[in-house]
């Protein structure tokens, strides 16, 4: 089956700690996103990239960083710097055609604690 | 300024009625591309439908419509006959042409009682 998958499910961090997440996809997509979603919020672009070891930040990119090695893989670190990182993390992956996005689909998301 | 506004925060319906959760959008471009998506308790985010400008169509699945109007920059979805299992936060996003990247809306969140 062709997918986005994303582990841990929940993870867990401890004050300055790095943490990092993991963002899989099998749908021979493009472009690779990370997104935060705190509750009751909408979402917020952390970092994109469209081409393997190629990736640009987005709205709210400080204290995190990714990178790109591979087509089917976006890591995201949240870093130490980052301090107040809990929050839900979604990781999406799209073509890219045309002038214009192609849909995004999304994986089922890791929730971040602070302990 | 907002590029995408779901001025519902919250809306509680009874099953078998019907709903509709508004999408209002701004862009300056001629080009772009309108989405929504469901999002359940579990998390994930489940793409429902997209629209490019140039279409301006409505478009029913099953019980699901969506209404999109340029006139008034807006691309309404409308649920009829609603059930529980349409209980979610519902997402609206917009795509343009000139910049690669989505704006989503703040999202509604819907509670269809039994």
């Amino acid at each position: 089956d062709g997918g986005i998958t994303q582990s841990p499910k929940y993870l867990f961090r401890k004050e300055g700690q790095n943490v990092t997440l993991s963002c899989e996809q099998n749908l021979n997509h493009d472009a690779m996103y990370w997104y935060r979603q705190d509750p009751g919020q909408g979402l917020r672009l952390i970092y994109y990239s469209q081409i393997v070891n190629d990736f640009q930040k987005g709205d709210i990119a400080e204290g995190y960083s990714v990178s790109r090695e591979k087509k089917e893989s976006f890591p995201l670190t949240v870093t130490s710097a980052q301090k107040n990182p809990t929050a839900f993390y979604l990781c999406a992956s799209s073509f890219i055609g045309g002038t214009s996005q192609e849909t995004q689909y999304f994986g089922p998301g890791t929730r971040l604690l602070v302990l | 300024a907002q590029k995408v506004t779901q001025a519902q925060t919250e809306i509680s319906v009874v099953e078998k009625e019907d709903v509709t959760l508004d999408c209002v959008y701004e862009t300056r471009d001629t080009t772009y591309y309108l989405f929504w998506y469901k999002q359940p308790p579990s998390g994930e985010l489940v793409f429902l439908i997209r629209r490019n400008s140039f279409d301006e169509q409505n478009e029913i699945s099953g019980r699901y419509s969506w209404n999109f109007q340029k006139s008034t920059s807006s691309f309404n979805f409308t649920i009829t006959a609603s059930q529980v299992v349409d209980s979610a936060v519902y997402f609206c996003a917009l795509s343009e042409a000139s910049f690669n990247k989505f704006y989503f809306g703040s999202g509604t969140k819907l509670n269809v009682k039994p």
